[in-house]
């Protein structure tokens, strides 16, 4: 069974400062991974997705990925009041298949200003 | 290019009755896929349709069931409603049956309740 574990807050952060998100995974099978942004009432927005070993950087964000330790993280640099949101930890299990996303719960993050 | 669109928003049932989601998918993704969020919980999938045939589903019971149409637009149906059905459902459409390989975007959803 699929599990994706994350702590679900809330985290607070200075505004300015790093946030850092973590989430893990139990399977190792697990080959895609994804960060979305929801805001309360309203539906996930896709921030980035990481297949490899290592960091994916895109502007703010930075992903990484560890899949001999089977975690993923993400990473806020200059954090803004309008990051405040759940962010949401997700994975596929094949790239191939049609077995959908699998999510965690999600974690509440709050931008103090 | 619009993005998926899903109605109605809001839809408050009764316990026991059958209710039809509807979702148009983004312009030129031919994959659609449904989940079901509720109150502070991660979304779960429920099922998806690629080329108007289901070809993957979640662990939902038979009374959720969907439709793919030729323009790939979709239904989510659900039958004998029970209270739990209550959350937000969500239609997400891809280039490709992977969601591996095409990133989910999501519609905004609708919002169900059941009393």
């Amino acid at each position: 069974q699929k599990e994706v574990e994350q702590n679900s807050g809330p985290l607070s952060v200075p505004e300015g400062a790093i946030a850092s998100l973590n989430c893990t995974y139990s399977d190792r099978g697990s080959q895609s991974f994804f960060w979305y942004r929801q805001y309360s009432g309203k539906s996930p927005e896709l921030i980035m997705f990481i297949y490899s070993n290592g960091d994916k950087e895109d502007g703010r964000f930075t992903a990484q990925l560890n899949k001999a330790s089977q975690y993923v993280s993400l990473l806020i640099r200059d954090s803004q009041p309008s990051d405040s949101a759940t962010y949401l930890c997700a994975l596929t299990y094949s790239g191939g298949g049609a077995d959908g996303l699998t999510f965690g719960k999600g974690t509440h993050l709050i931008i103090q200003p | 290019e619009t993005g998926v669109t899903q109605s109605p928003t809001h839809l408050i049932k009764t316990r026991g009755q059958q209710v039809t989601l509807r979702c148009s998918s983004q312009s030129g993704h031919n994959t659609v896929s449904w989940y079901q969020q509720a109150l502070g919980q991660g979304p779960q999938f429920i099922f998806q349709y690629y080329r108007e045939e289901e070809n993957g589903r979640g662990n939902f019971p038979p009374r959720f069931s969907g439709l793919q149409f030729p323009n790939y637009s979709s239904e989510l149906n659900v039958n004998a409603l029970e209270l739990d059905d209550s959350a937000l459902y969500l239609c997400a459409s891809s280039l490709s049956q992977g969601a591996g390989n095409s990133p989910l975007h999501f519609g905004n959803g609708t919002r169900l309740t059941v009393t």
